[in-house]
Order: C-alpha cells, then sequence, then structure tokens
C-alpha cells in the first residue's frame, strides 16, 4: 500500500546549522511528492512539490529535496537554518485523487 | 492570494451531541477536503470532494458525514459527537488532486 514514513519524529540543530529531514515514501511508479510546514497553531503551508522530472527541487526559504527512486526517499534540505525554521515538516505523497501524509518531524533550532 | 477559511476556530461539544464544522474558500477551487490531525500524528483525511453535491470517503470517514452544496463551501458533520473525535480539524483545497493544497487555519473541536 501506498505510504510514507517521517524516521525521525523530532530533530534538532543549531541555528546556522545545516538540516536535513528524512522521508521514505512506498509508491507504485513514479509519485507526486511534496514536502509541507506547520507553523505553531497554523495550518499547512506548501515547501516544494516533486513531478517526474529534475530530481532536486527548489522550494522557498532555501530548502530544497531529492528525489531518488533507488532508495524511495525525497529528503529535505537546507544549508542554514534559521530559528524561524522552528515547526513540523510533513512529507507527502499523491494517490488516487488524494494525499497521504507522513507523521511529521517537529524541528527545533538551538540558538 | 488563496484563502481557505474556517468556522469556527475552536469549539466545545458536548458528547452525543451534533457539530458541523464549516469551510470557505475563494480559490474557485474543484478539490475540497476535511483533515484531522491529532497531537502527536499527521493529518488523516476524512471526506474529499471534487465537485459541488459529491463527497467522498477519506481513510477515516467513520462517524463524519460531509457536504458540499457549492464549489465554495464544503462542511464536515458530527451527527454524535464522540469524546475520541476531540482533534484539530482542517480544511484545504486544491485546483487537481495532485495539485498543492491551500490549507485553512484549522478547528480546534473539544468534546466533553
Amino acid at each position: 500500500a501506498q505510504s510514507v514514513t517521517q524516521p525521525d519524529a523530532r530533530v534538532t540543530v543549531s541555528e546556522g546549522a545545516s538540516l536535513q529531514l528524512r522521508c521514505k515514501y512506498s509508491y507504485f511508479g513514479t509519485p507526486y511528492l511534496f514536502w509541507y510546514v506547520q507553523y505553531p497553531r497554523q495550518g499547512l503551508q506548501l515547501l516544494l512539490k516533486y513531478y517526474p522530472g529534475d530530481p532536486v527541487v527548489q522550494g522557498v526559504n532555501g530548502f530544497e529535496a531529492e528525489f531518488s527512486k533507488s532508495n524511495s526517499s525525497f529528503h529535505l534540505r537546507k544549508a542554514s537554518v534559521h530559528w524561524s525554521d522552528w515547526a513540523v515538516y510533513f512529507c507527502a505523497v499523491y494517490n488516487q485523487g488524494k494525499l497521504i501524509f507522513g507523521q511529521g518531524t517537529k524541528l527545533s533550532i538551538k540558538p | 492570494e488563496a484563502a481557505v477559511t474556517q468556522s469556527p476556530r475552536s469549539k466545545v461539544a458536548v458528547t452525543g451531541g451534533k457539530v458541523t464544522l464549516s469551510c470557505h474558500q475563494t480559490n474557485n477551487h474543484d478539490y475540497m477536503y476535511w483533515y484531522r490531525q491529532d497531537t502527536g500524528h499527521g493529518l488523516r483525511l476524512i471526506h474529499y470532494s471534487y465537485v459541488a453535491d459529491s463527497t467522498e470517503k477519506g481513510d477515516i470517514p467513520d462517524g463524519y458525514k460531509a457536504s458540499r452544496p457549492s464549489q465554495e463551501n464544503f462542511s464536515l458533520i458530527l451527527e454524535l459527537a464522540s469524546l475520541s473525535q476531540t482533534a484539530v480539524y482542517f480544511c484545504a483545497s486544491s485546483e487537481e488532486g495532485y495539485a498543492e493544497q491551500f490549507f485553512g487555519p484549522g478547528t480546534r473541536l473539544t468534546v466533553l
């Protein structure tokens, strides 16, 4: 069955450090993939999306993600995190008219 | 700018009572969705719709009904609210099923 796994429930990084949030998907065929961010007490906002093509996609606020078919992964990266990146990040895969979300990774920033 | 609004923003309901959550979008989108989010969990799809006057079951439809009377409006109805339905509910809309979803601010529902 189609699914998304985010293996890290919580990640803490220092401000200015690089970041990688992991996402593994299970999907038959080539997926459409998404990363959303949820800031405290708000709804979700799209960071970036992958439609079949260039495996590295750029998003807002310096985020990028790389699709790997061989590893069934779509990891999110940022070169230098800012305190304003403190949020919950969700990976999702499109399947038959709807999105399937991962459990989310809560990102905390150390000053 | 795309806009999805939800009402009420928070609600306290009694067990066994009827609850209606409303969602309105001004995006001219065909697709609309209702999700619930529980502490420590991701979003789970309850119902969705891709055309007015029609709704589809999502992954966790039991205990919920949905209504899409127009392209702009999508309601979630709890006929007999239960304690287990305490959660934050999000509405979203999208132009196509595979396209970006725009989310509302959420409704915090507490069932006592």
